[in-house]
């Protein structure tokens, strides 16, 4: 299965600052996933990313607040813009494995906004 | 749409007592995927097990079992003798893996804390 590499680990941010969070896959994918889970919360669905084209967004996230780059089958960046402490959570990446109809993660970014 | 509830929200356990915990999910899919994850307190989430939608055997692994029943839509997960490293949250999630990608995203449970005192 794919290996995902998520950067930064943590981070403790200003509010109002803006952050971005990578994603390199080992392998080429189509399709990369960006969830967020609040605090004591399940995971979330942000967006979904296709290389070469804009990112599906779910209900209730919306690019202007959550834009992301898909420039490769092997790399996503998420940016969480213009911060709240309300977006303090952990972000993580996900991608699809083809061959074995599995999902793997990256290990998260624990985001503190104060 | 796709749902999946884990009625339980925590569980305490002393160590070596048999843990079960629940899934009930929802789809209007014949093929679906089913899977556990846990997440321990680092943070990470680790997979468990996936299971599609039309294998219904029963799988162990381990002290690690899963009972699928598709006539009750459950996808129970028991720990038997139970183990502090056991403490986590437990995820219960489905994927409608239909013929296009675009409805291959991820539902996840509210997730079950287990706590597995010594």
């Amino acid at each position: 299965s794919a290996v995902i590499s998520q950067k930064p680990s943590r981070d403790i941010c200003q509010r109002g600052t803006s952050l971005t969070i990578q994603c390199q896959v080992d392998s080429q994918v189509t399709m990369m996933f960006w969830y967020r889970q609040q605090p004591g919360q399940s995971l979330t669905l942000i967006a979904t990313a296709n290389q070469g084209s804009e990112a599906t967004y779910e209900s209730g996230f919306v690019i202007d607040k959550f834009p992301i780059s898909r420039p490769n089958l092997t790399f996503s960046t998420l940016t969480v813009s213009n911060m709240s402490p309300e977006d303090s959570s952990i972000y993580l990446c996900s991608v699809r494995d083809r061959g074995t109809y599995g999902y793997t993660f990256g290990s998260g970014t624990r985001l503190t906004v104060v | 749409a796709q749902k999946v509830t884990q009625a339980q929200t925590e569980i305490s356990v002393v160590e070596k007592e048999d843990v079960t915990l629940d899934c009930v999910y929802e789809t209007r899919d014949t093929t679906y995927y089913l899977f556990w994850y846990k997440q321990p307190p680092s943070g990470e989430l680790v997979f468990l097990i996936r299971r599609n939608s039309f294998d219904e055997q029963n799988e162990i692994s381990g002290r690690y079992s899963w009972n699928f029943q598709k006539s009750t839509s459950s996808f129970n997960f028991t720990i038997t003798a139970s183990q502090v490293v056991d403490s986590a949250v437990y995820f219960c999630a489905l994927s409608e893996w239909g013929f296009t990608e675009a409805n291959s995203k991820l539902t996840f449970g509210k997730g079950i804390t287990l706590s597995v005192r010594p």
